[in-house]
């Protein structure tokens, strides 16, 4: 089956950190591998994607690459700022379905 | 890029009520639309998948009398939530994919408190 594992949080940094959140995938065929992030009271919003093995997402000083060897779609950036606080989810869809497989989120918090 | 509106953004109703939530792709035409629930500090939860014209395909869990999907046009699909009670209140989401796409484009979610 599908399914998405991220790190577990809260995290915490300090600005200008550098921030790596974890996840990993199971899934049938070849998936899209997704990053969104949850501001505080708001709804989703695409951070970055990738739609297959090797391809590069980034967005906002974000990164994340899809390792298919590995099967995970780490999240990077190399300096934090306090408005990066928000709540990570990592998520796919696989290219045999339409239904989206999101992993239980991280909590970032940067402090000044 | 494509949007998807929400509404409303927050609602408190008291128990027994039942509330209407309103999705809408502001700019392209939704051929299928998702909603999800999101409990606090929680991943989202896909309630049921809905396309233009047809019933609901509803996730096993989820009653389908008590959360009532219409997707009667392209670009509208409505929650209602029926005889609403207190452990209803959350946060949801929905989404909007499309035709051939298979990317899903969020709203801003509505937050729903029974009282």
């Amino acid at each position: 089956g599908n399914s998405v594992t991220q790190m577990e949080g809260p995290v915490t940094l300090s600005e200008e950190a550098f921030l790596t959140i974890n996840c990993t995938y199971t899934a049938t065929g070849y998936p899209s591998l997704f990053w969104y992030v949850q501001y505080p009271g708001e709804g989703l919003q695409l951070l970055l994607k990738a739609t297959k093995a090797d391809d590069k997402g980034s967005n906002k000083g974000f990164e994340a690459t899809y390792r298919k060897e590995t099967t995970s779609f780490h999240l990077e950036k190399g300096s934090v700022q306090v408005s990066d606080s928000a709540v990570y989810f990592c998520a796919l869809i696989s290219n045999t379905g339409n239904q989206f497989y999101f992993g239980t989120g991280t909590s970032l918090t940067v402090i000044p | 890029g494509a949007v998807v509106s929400q509404h409303p953004s927050r609602v408190i109703c008291k128990s027994g009520t039942s509330v209407k939530i309103e999705c809408r792709s502001l700019d392209f035409q939704a051929t299928t639309m998702f909603w999800y629930r999101q409990f606090p500090k929680q991943s989202l939860m896909l309630m049921a998948t809905s396309n233009e014209g047809s019933k609901a395909t509803y996730e096993q869990g989820v009653e389908k009398d008590k959360f009532l999907i219409n997707h009667a046009s392209l670009t509208l699909s409505t929650l209602t939530v029926t005889s609403a009670h207190p452990e209803d209140s959350s946060f949801y989401i929905c989404s909007a994919r499309g035709g051939g796409q298979y990317e899903q484009y969020f709203g801003p979610g509505t937050r729903l408190t029974v009282t």
